[in-house]
């Protein structure tokens, strides 16, 4: 069983919807949790940051963590075409030994989520 | 502005060769990481640095290696290519400081045939 799970769809829906994706994960050391977009042929951006559990909310993005279920999600509200891309989830520990382990990332499968006008 | 690059970013290679993927950045990061990307996989760590001489193992390291010099670059070697290690690659480096951003390159497109 990996450590994060998502459903990687395909996932269509029309322009203004709200979209809601999704992961679980089975480290409980986990975190920090983030959503990071990826158009393709592109790197992954950061999209969301969020430590620990609650919501984060900017613009039509809002981020939701909930610890005791280890279950994050993202909601995308009024989605546009521009919001094609595949969404990752991405989960990091607290510091290691070593140093810290931030930026040591345990990504999902990542979402492909198409917006067609 | 400060960046981070990958090169070469596409390549096609033979079985058994030796593969060296670059990545240079220019935010004075001390942490770099290498990735690579699967269907159904999402990203994987390969290989990790924290600064000048420390590199460390991620979940998917065998056949590749990394050495760092520099705070400004991490190659990474595929010792002896294999059809398995086609995939996208992708370099990322951070500050090392939870909320900071951590920027990933643009990817290295590694096919071996």
């Amino acid at each position: 069983q990996k450590e994060v799970e998502q459903d990687p769809g395909p996932l269509s829906v029309p322009e203004g919807a709200i979209v809601s994706l999704n992961c679980t994960y089975s480290n409980s050391a986990f975190q920090y949790f983030m959503w990071y977009r990826q158009y393709s042929r592109k790197g992954p951006e950061l999209l969301m940051y969020t430590y620990s559990s609650g919501n984060k909310e900017d613009g039509r993005f809002t981020a939701q963590v909930d610890k005791s279920s280890k279950y994050i999600s993202l909601f995308i509200r009024d989605s546009q075409p521009s919001d094609s891309a595949t969404y990752l989830c991405a989960m990091s520990s607290r510091a290691d030994a070593g140093g810290t382990s931030y930026g040591k990332l345990t990504f999902g499968q990542g979402t492909i989520l198409t917006v067609h006008p | 502005d400060a960046e981070i690059t990958q090169s070469p970013r596409h390549k096609i290679t033979e079985t058994g060769r030796q593969v060296t993927l670059a990545c240079h950045q220019t935010w004075n990061h001390n942490n770099m990481f290498w990735y690579r990307q699967d269907l159904g996989h999402g990203l994987r760590l390969i290989h990790y640095s924290y600064g000048v001489q420390d590199t460390n193992k991620g979940e998917v390291s065998d056949g590749y290696s990394v050495s760092r010099s520099n705070t400004e670059d991490l190659p990474l070697t595929l010792e002896s290519a294999a059809s398995s290690q086609t995939s996208v690659y992708f370099c990322a480096s951070s500050v090392g400081t939870p909320g900071n951003t951590i920027y990933f390159g643009e990817g290295s497109w590694l096919t071996v045939v």
